[in-house]
Parts: structure tokens; sequence; C-alpha cells
């Protein structure tokens, strides 16, 4: 079965500064999807990024970029210019087939 | 627009009680989903359906059941409440077919259930 680890129960940055999360999968398959949602308090699950593990490039979204090392089976989300309403719990998800599996989730906190 | 909806919000029952959750989606989805969320487990899955009539365990299905006798709508019964099933429920769905990996998943606001 594939798992997910987040190692980092709680992050904090200041304002306008980078932040990078990070999230290990574990897989024996080859073709997958990986996710970062966002969940603000408001508990809405929002997709912040998304990367096909057969393309090399890491997919980046505005402020949001992904670093994807598929042989090391590492997907760390980089937030620049950090912004007081990127304050949420932040989840990886790795996708084989049609099931999500999440990790244990991030708390991000943004100091002014 | 689409979307998905769970309702209630939130809710306290018994211990011992039977309570159902319901969860509709309006994007024509195949895959439906139902996760619990707990602090330190992030989101887990509970069932799944790939469609009409099918229905599958997840990770923590023991004390809960679904039932998909349409597309649109998968309730999540827990058929006698226990405290440890205390969590903030999520439904979501995808699409499926090809290239049904690449679909992300919507999901609903979620239920807050106490079991008292």
């Amino acid at each position: 079965a594939q798992t997910v680890t987040q190692s980092q129960p709680e992050m904090s940055v200041q304002e306008a500064e980078t932040v990078t999360l990070s999230c290990t999968y574990d897989t024996s398959e080859s073709d997958y999807y990986l996710f970062w949602y966002k969940q603000p308090p408001s508990r809405q699950m929002i997709l912040v990024i998304r990367q096909e593990a057969y393309k090399q490039q890491n997919a980046t979204e505005n402020r949001f970029s992904v670093n994807f090392q598929k042989a090391a089976k590492s997907f760390s989300l980089k937030i620049s210019d950090s912004q007081l309403g990127d304050a949420a719990m932040y989840f990886c998800a790795y996708k084989g087939g049609s099931r999500l599996t999440f990790g244990e989730g991030t708390q991000l906190t943004v100091n002014p | 627009d689409a979307e998905i909806t769970q309702s209630p919000r939130h809710k306290i029952t018994e211990t011992g009680r039977q309570v159902t959750l319901a969860c509709h989606q309006t994007w024509n989805h195949n895959n439906m989903f139902w996760y619990r969320q707990d602090l330190g487990h992030g989101l887990r899955l509970i069932h799944y359906s790939y469609g009409v009539h099918d229905t599958n365990k997840g990770e923590v299905s023991d004390g809960y059941s679904v039932s998909r006798s349409n597309t649109e709508d998968l309730p999540l019964t827990l058929e006698s409440a226990a405290s440890s099933q205390t969590s903030v429920y999520f439904c979501a769905s995808s699409a499926s077919g090809t290239p049904s990996r690449n679909t992300e998943a919507f999901f609903g606001q979620g239920t807050r259930l106490t079991v008292v």
C-alpha cells in the first residue's frame, strides 16, 4: 500500500519570506500523481498544485512550486512571498488509479 | 455551477445510535469517496465507489457502511456510533475514464460529528 509522510506537523514563516513543506511517499508504481491541498479554517479542501510523475519538470502555480525528486520519492512544496492568507493546514496527497492517499498534514503559520 | 454538498455540517449523537451523513454531487462524477480527518492522521479513506451499485472498503471501514443507488449520492452510515468515531468527515468526488489519473478530487465542506 502507498504511504505518504509529512514529517513537519507545524511550520511558521514571516510574511513575504519563503517556506518549504516536506513530503515523502512510498510506492512501487511508476505512473502516479502528487498533489498539495490547502485547508484553511473554513475546512474547505483547496487544490494548490499537482505533479504528474512522468514529467521531469517541476510544477509551478504563481507563488507555489514543487521540488519533485522521483528517485528519492520526495515532493516538497515551496511557498514564495508568503502571505497571511497562506496560513492553513497543508496536505500532501498521492494518487495511483482513482484513490487519494494523504499525509498527516503540516500546519503553517504566517507571522506579520 | 456543479458542486458537492454534505449534510449536516455539524451533528451530535449518542453512543449506539445509527447515524447517516449525506453527500450529494452534481458533477456527474462516477468516483465518490468518504474520508475521516483526525489530528495527526490526515485524511483516511473509509469507503469509496466507482459507480452505481459499486462500493469498496477503505483503510478504516469498520463500523461504517455506504450504498450507491444513483450517481449523485453516497450516504455514509455509522451502524452503532462509538466515541472513537468522533471526527470530521469529508466526502469527495472525481471523474473517471481517460485520463482519470489526472483529475482532481472535489471535496464537500465536511461534517463535524461528535459522539457522546
